[in-house]
């Protein structure tokens, strides 16, 4: 079974503010993906990373940052000098079991950027 | 935009009633999975089909089916429908069958059940 925890439920920070959006995983395979999508008060999921359980190199697109530590099967999220547009939900997800390619998403955490 | 398109965007109908949503995957995609977003159960996989077969299998009702047609658009049939079945209904195409790939979504239909 896996599973993925996102224990921030909401958080809010004044604009241009740094935050981190935490992500927490459970997998018994040992070559698995995850991802992170964001979902804005229209309600589309938008895809943001896709990363592999072999690459535990952090990666940087502009304001945000990803940082993977498979010792404590964390795939954290940062948002750094946050705007508005970044308000949305964003969900942490994970596939593995190679044959059944399904997303297991968390919860979700709501990002409220205070302008 | 994804490239994913999904009709009807909202959805009203009555307890007991059935619906049909549908699903054009990206082009060049041959994977097209669907999802449900609900308050009370959070993004739930239901169902994937891959160049027409079913691939794969969720927490998908009985109540429910789907279907990939030869020219790769999806349906999904949801009858029966009760109060609960209010949600968000995503679909999300990739281009592959294995191994893990990114899956893009679409715009989501919004089903309200009264």
């Amino acid at each position: 079974a896996q599973k993925v925890t996102q224990a921030q439920t909401e958080i809010s920070v004044v604009e241009k503010e740094d935050v981190t959006l935490d992500c927490v995983y459970e997998t018994r395979d040992t070559t698995y993906y995850l991802f992170w999508y964001k979902q804005p008060p229209s309600g589309e999921l938008v895809f943001l990373i896709r990363r592999n359980s072999f690459d535990e190199q952090n990666e940087i697109s502009g304001r945000y940052s990803w940082n993977f530590q498979k010792s404590t099967s964390s795939f954290n999220f940062t948002i750094t000098a946050s705007q508005v547009v970044d308000s949305a939900v964003y969900f942490c997800a994970l596939v593995s079991n190679f044959g059944n390619e399904k997303l297991t998403f968390g919860t979700g955490t709501r990002l409220t950027i205070i302008p | 935009d994804s490239g994913v398109t999904q009709t009807p965007k909202h959805l009203i109908t009555a307890t007991g009633q059935r619906v049909t949503l549908r699903c054009s995957p990206r082009s060049g995609d041959l994977s097209v999975y669907w999802y449900q977003q609900s308050l009370d159960q959070g993004l739930q996989f239901l169902i994937q089909y891959y160049n027409g077969e079913e691939r794969a299998k969720g927490n998908i009702l009985e109540r429910f089916s789907a279907q990939q047609f030869p020219d790769l658009h999806s349906e999904l049939n949801l009858s029966s429908l009760e109060l609960g079945d209010s949600a968000l209904y995503f679909c999300a195409s990739g281009r592959l069958a294995g191994g893990p790939e990114t899956q893009y979504f679409g715009p989501g239909t919004r089903l309200l059940v009264l």
